[in-house]
């Protein structure tokens, strides 16, 4: 069983560049989020999704966009990178309608834009 | 605005001993409260799910409880061992549309042999 599947685990961006996080679950949970993770502090909501077609906004939204096409998959993409965007992202997946909203994590990816 | 409070000092505990987190929040009315263990460098790792109209819940060495008066959960490991040195969060959920989970910043576990 894979889970909550991260890629890549670490990458250094250069400011103004691009690049997107991808994030795909075997688990065939209809919701999805990102969240971001800074030194010391709690995990923020960027985006979620609650199936495919349909993403929805967090806390921390802005810099960031997310598409579902598929249920599987559930990317994050950086525009135009900013060192404000130094963080561990962590994608999670769930299935609610099938109970408690346990969330399935994965592995992170550490990004560090310089 | 929503705000969820752990400890930001770390705990040290002897093993055999019983460790307690804390986790409050304000502006909030969650439907279900539920904990997770971090490890250094790995994404985390669901625990243990307490609901609003449920006092206590239990697994293994955990125990949960949650009132919704006080707007406190408290989080307890007994007989700790040095394996369970970790980071522990709080989260929050609330009813009405797209589940979103709130998480705390979590309270770090040091448990000595």
């Amino acid at each position: 069983n894979a889970g909550v599947t991260q890629t890549p685990k670490f990458r250094i961006l250069k400011i103004g560049q691009s690049m997107t996080l991808q994030c795909t679950q075997d688990m065939n949970h209809n919701y999805m989020y990102w969240y971001r993770q800074d030194p010391g502090m709690g995990l923020k909501l960027i985006y979620y999704s609650v199936g495919a077609g349909i993403t929805d906004k967090g806390e921390v939204p802005n810099g960031y966009n997310v598409s579902r096409s598929t249920t599987e998959d559930f990317p994050l993409r950086l525009e135009l990178a900013a060192p404000s965007q130094t963080s561990v992202y962590f994608c999670a997946s769930s299935y609610p309608d099938r109970g408690p909203p346990e969330a399935f994590f994965g592995q992170g990816t550490r990004l560090t834009v310089v | 605005s929503q705000k969820i409070e752990q400890n930001s000092e770390a705990l040290n505990i002897q093993e055999g001993k019983t460790a307690t987190l804390t986790c409050n929040y304000t502006n909030y009315s969650p439907a279900y409260l539920q904990w997770y263990r971090q490890d250094p460098g790995r994404g985390p790792v669901f625990l243990l799910l307490i609901r609003e109209n449920e006092k206590e819940k239990r697994k293994e060495r955990l125990k949960v409880t949650f009132d919704t008066t006080l707007k406190q959960s408290l989080f307890h490991i007994t007989a700790s061992q040095p394996a369970d040195s970790a980071t522990y969060l709080c989260a929050l959920d609330a009813l009405g549309g797209g589940f979103k989970t709130i998480f705390g910043a979590g309270t770090r576990l040091f448990v000595k042999a």
